[in-house]
């Protein structure tokens, strides 16, 4: 019954490898994020979602592209990844990003490492 | 250009007491600020919000109060437990999301 999931926890692999992080939510949210908390646990916007469309496409490199197959799911692309991708990544959802009341509602995490 | 900031990375209570975590933010336009709060190896889950509007919002033990000729807000809990041991974000909200880096508030029995 989680609310906000996100597969794999924890992701290790090599320098210029392509990998993917998945997400899901359950709660029926018109809008899901990307988050990337970095060494320094500074946690900073990626993307945003609306209705499977990007409302929100922070300064990131284009080797990440999210993908938005339905909007009960935000998947994250990585290619050619850089030891600086290390990270902690956090999906999360809120039912309205253009106004009222916008909780966000986050996943457990994926732990990526970059060797 | 980070628009909001949690300048005490940690903080030690007794349990009983009161913990008072404090943030400040930059961006006058921010009309939603949220508290949330992280366990080890999980995500941040929601605490309590305040509308630009208010200057104070309660939800049990939590209290969040909005200075906004400052630009501070803090989140107020009183009495600490040690289940409040954890990291607590605050963030601030106009078109998007914006967090500090957090205050790791540990209550001691």
């Amino acid at each position: 019954d989680t609310a906000v999931s996100q597969t794999p926890k924890y992701l290790v692999t090599q320098m210029g490898n392509d990998k993917s992080i998945k997400c899901e939510q359950n709660l029926g949210h018109d809008t899901m994020y990307w988050y990337k908390q970095d060494s320094k646990k500074f946690l900073k916007i990626m993307f945003s979602y609306n209705n499977k469309e990007l409302i929100i496409n922070e300064t990131v490199p284009n080797r990440f592209s999210p993908k938005s197959p339905d909007k009960a799911h935000l998947n994250l692309h990585i290619n050619s990844l850089e030891l600086g991708d290390s990270a902690v990544y956090f999906c999360a959802s809120s039912q309205d990003a253009s106004g009222g009341v916008k909780t966000q509602y986050f996943g457990p995490g994926t732990r990526l490492l970059v060797l | 250009d980070q628009q909001v900031k949690q300048n005490s990375p940690s903080l030690s209570v007794q349990e009983g007491r009161i913990s008072i975590l404090n943030c400040d933010y930059t961006n006058s336009m921010f009309d939603y600020f949220l508290w949330y709060k992280k366990y080890p190896a999980e995500g941040p889950t929601f605490l309590i919000s305040i509308s630009s509007i208010k200057d104070k919002n309660e939800d049990g033990r939590f209290t969040v109060f909005l200075n906004k000729s400052a630009k501070h807000l803090s989140l107020h809990i009183v009495p600490s437990q040690p289940g409040d041991s954890a990291v607590y974000f605050c963030a601030a909200s106009a078109y998007q999301f914006y967090f500090g880096t957090g205050t790791s508030l540990t209550v001691i029995p």
